[in-house]
Order: C-alpha cells, then structure tokens, then sequence
C-alpha cells in the first residue's frame, strides 16, 4: 500500500512569488492535514480537510490556503512569499475518523526555501 | 488553549540502556489521545504509540512503553534496549478526542542521540 506522497519534496522560491504544494493520501484516506516546521516555531497547524471541506485551520495569514479534490488529493498554496515561510511542509492523512481515533500517517515533507 | 512542553532539548543513551523523554501537557479536556512520533533524518514522522487518556492503562509497543499520568498531565516515553536506529527528533503530540477534527498539538521535541 502506498503511503503519503508530496511533491515537490524541494522547492526554492523568490519573495513575492506563489507556490503550490501537493498531497496524495493513502487510498481510502479522506482527512488530509498540513503542518509548517520550522527551527524556531516547531510544528503547527495549518488546516484539515475532510471530504473537501476545510474542517478546521490553524493561525496563519490568509496568505496560505488549501483545498482537497474528490479523490481526496489536498493542494495548499501560499501566495506573496515571505523568507519566514520558508519551512519543512508535512501532510498527514487518515481514515476519517476525528479526535485522533485514527492514526494520521504523514507524506517526507515539502521542503520551501524562499530566497 | 491546549500546549505540550518537552523539556529535554537533546538526550543521549548508550546502545542497550533506557532511555525515558519526558512530556508535559496542558488541558481542561477530560477525554483526549496522547501520542508519541519518531522523526528520523528522513523527516518522515512515524507514530511510535498512542495513549487514550480514558485508558487508565499505560500503552506499550514492543520496547516502547509510556508512563501516562493524567492528573500530573505527564507522559513519558521509555525506551528500552535502546538500538542505533531509535536515533532520532521524538515529538509528543496532543488530540482533543471530542473535536470534529484530528488537528494534533506538538511539542517542540527532543533529539535522541545513540551512542553505539
């Protein structure tokens, strides 16, 4: 069984530009959530879609979105780069299930460098 | 608001010893999983065990096992015989059980060496 795929897994970018990252979940996984690391914020929360619809986000600028397709594939994209938002980008899919009920496995990671 | 603090920025062990990374936790939620994730030089999280906080049980996989103590908000991960491939970032992460969501709360985590 396939796990989680993100692509691309390196990207480097100039401020101001977009970007656009990509998740595909385990096959049957309808939860898809995103997390930033970073050295000096750790890992937080993004946003989670389920069934594509946002079903929860975390504190960021409007500046990062995300939507989920009906294969359950999740895109975010942040617009108008900053050099702060240069970070390892995980995704992490699982079941469906809520409140940690099923296990979240997570995809190698994005990693952005904006230059 | 929900926060997880491991204390330990770096720890090491010698190859075969134990090993114990402590977590703490803040919550005023009675009903929540607890969880235990490896991030190798990979950077791909792998979940290494999960305590539900209604389990009065504390949860063991293989020579993984964990100290829970929901009055303290305490869980601790202990690992036993430790090997070359535990090295490792260990993070502890919170989930509300009763939110219709699986967002997960980490720690900031600690890096594990392995002395062979």
């Amino acid at each position: 069984k396939a796990g989680v795929t993100q692509t691309p897994r390196y990207l480097i970018k100039t401020r101001g530009q977009q970007v656009t990252l990509s998740c595909s979940p385990i096959s049957g996984h309808r939860s898809v959530s995103w997390y930033q690391q970073t050295p000096g914020q750790g890992l937080q929360f993004l946003f989670e879609y389920f069934s594509e619809t946002q079903r929860n986000k975390g504190n960021f600028p409007g500046r990062f979105s995300g939507r989920q397709f009906s294969n359950s594939r999740s895109e975010m994209n942040v617009s108008t780069l900053e050099l702060g938002d240069s970070a390892l980008y995980l995704c992490a899919s699982s079941f469906g299930g809520t409140g940690g009920r099923t296990e979240a496995f997570f995809g190698q990671g994005t990693r952005l460098t904006v230059v | 608001a929900q926060t997880v603090t491991q204390s330990q920025p770096e720890m090491s062990v010698q190859e075969a010893e134990t090993v114990t990374l402590s977590c703490t936790y803040d919550t005023s939620e009675s009903d929540y999983y607890l969880f235990w994730y490896k991030q190798p030089p990979s950077r791909q999280m792998i979940l290494v065990i999960r305590q539900e906080a209604y389990k009065q049980q504390n949860a063991t996989e293989n020579r993984f096992s964990v100290n829970f103590q929901k009055a303290a908000k305490s869980f601790s991960l202990k690992i036993s015989d430790s090997q070359l491939g535990d090295a490792a970032m260990y993070f502890c992460a919170y989930c509300y059980y009763g939110g219709a969501t699986n967002k997960l709360i980490f720690g900031t985590g600690t890096l594990l060496a392995v002395q062979p």
